[in-house]
């Protein structure tokens, strides 16, 4: 299995607080995106990055910002949660575009 | 941006049939990558199949193979002998440099 871990797996925290998820990855991979799962949505890019400080926004970025210091760490920020942005959130990993590798998703609640 | 369309939310085989899943998509661009991706119960992303938009050859691995028709931007999954673990949602996939997923279809093997 690819090395990517994403932490917390699991987080209930309350409308208007701050909330980093953060992704982890040992394959030294150009890309990384950070994705939502809604039921009827399948999964939405959330934001992406080719490169260190290289990010761009994907289809559902307002009210999320990433930052990536470092190749191996991805950061996903909600400035204010919402509890629209209550949902299940995926890391994921690519070099190149020939595949791509999941982390195991984060629940988020908010409440 | 790239869109990709899965057009069946829900499909149901009967054990060791065959079942073919659709998905199409949208891009100007000639070179890129197209995954399906299975998701079961477990919420963990595996990755079923991959084609590259360069090969006219189509993938097979195993029990699942593609139909990939480039000029009619299309991409289906076709799954031959049906198991009971083929159950779960599959994701229809496109890379480039970010990376856009289908809705989704909701696959149910039937015993």
């Amino acid at each position: 299995d690819a090395g990517i871990t994403q932490s917390p797996r699991h987080k209930v925290t309350e409308t208007g607080t701050p909330v980093t998820l953060r992704c982890h990855q040992t394959e030294n991979h150009r890309y990384m995106y950070w994705y939502r799962q809604d039921p009827g949505h399948g999964l939405r890019l959330i934001h992406y990055s080719y490169g260190v400080k290289d990010t761009d926004k994907g289809e559902v970025s307002d009210g999320y910002s990433v930052s990536r210091s470092k190749t191996e760490d991805f950061l996903l920020t909600l400035e204010s949660a919402t509890s629209s942005q209550t949902s299940v959130y995926f890391c994921a990993i690519s070099e190149s575009g020939r595949v791509a590798f999941f982390g195991q998703g984060t629940r988020l609640t908010v409440v | 941006a790239q869109t990709v369309t899965q057009s069946q939310p829900e499909m149901s085989v009967q054990e060791a049939e065959t079942v073919t899943l659709s998905c199409t998509y949208d891009t100007s661009e000639n070179n890129y990558y197209l995954f399906w991706y299975k998701q079961p119960p477990s919420r963990q992303m595996i990755l079923v199949i991959r084609q590259e938009a360069y090969k006219q050859q189509n993938a097979t691995e195993n029990r699942f193979s593609v139909n990939f028709q480039k000029a009619a931007k299309s991409f289906s999954l076709k799954i031959s002998d049906s198991q009971l673990g083929d159950t779960a949602m599959y994701f229809c996939a496109f890379i480039l440099n970010d990376m856009r997923f289908g809705a989704g279809t909701r696959l149910t093997v039937k015993p």
